[in-house]
């Protein structure tokens, strides 16, 4: 039960932002939200993650929600080597990160 | 920096025969985790090793093993190989902190004729 969901697919265009939802209707407190992403054939890499308040890095930003039941993770300016799966997981402490179907992004040049 | 090592890179057995893959988790690292990934499927759980002794199993076969040893890299032991074990399997490293992040290595092509 990965208990989150996120849309199958989307697209965008190369160089626009990019607005990823997830929904975590069921989040607990104390459970982070976590974003990974896997490219063709490689391992899940580490997008970014927070707790309650928006969080950024150099590669991207965590939106979440007041209610913290739903989170959006922001590309800024999509390239085409940001076409990926795209997974956000819901994680209590230091449990294990549980994959559902992630979002697969495709940047249309 | 150091990432997650794996080795090795591809595999290919034959079924009944037993593999053996090794995860090398970044320096300091204490925690690591295994993962599969079928042909077109999301990354699965299998089992995760904190400071030596399993911390959490998932839907690991009964035919695979793993152990973590005390220089903190791991070993997943694979036996009487299906051609259904085929996959990539992944194996990923953290700290045991709170709301910390996992490292992922590029993983061992598993395949099994």
């Amino acid at each position: 039960d990965a208990k989150t969901t996120q849309p199958n697919s989307m697209e965008s265009n190369e160089e626009e932002p990019v607005h990823l939802p997830c929904n975590h209707s069921t989040i607990s407190g104390t459970d982070y939200i976590h974003w990974y992403r896997q490219l063709p054939s490689q391992g899940p890499e580490y997008v970014i993650h927070g707790l309650t308040s928006n969080v950024n890095n150099r590669m991207a930003s965590l939106a979440i929600a007041e209610d913290r039941k739903s989170s959006t993770l922001i590309l800024h300016r999509a390239t085409l080597r940001d076409a990926a799966v795209y997974y956000c997981i819901r994680s209590f402490g230091n449990e294990k990160l549980t994959f559902g179907t992630g979002t697969r992004l495709t940047i249309i040049p | 920096a150091a990432g997650v090592i794996q080795s090795p890179r591809h595999l290919i057995k034959e079924k009944r025969e037993t593999a053996t893959l090794k995860c090398y988790p970044i320096p300091r690292h204490d925690t690591v985790y295994w993962y599969q990934q079928g042909p077109g499927q999301d990354p699965q759980f299998l089992i995760s090793f904190y400071e030596k002794m399993q911390s959490d199993k998932g839907s690991i076969p009964d035919r695979f093993s793993a152990q973590q040893f005390s220089d903190y890299h791991s070993e997943l032991n694979m036996s009487s190989l299906e051609l259904g074990d085929s996959a990539l399997y992944f194996c990923a490293s953290s700290l045991l902190v709170i709301g910390t992040e996992a490292f992922f290595g590029q993983g061992t092509r598993l395949t099994v004729v």
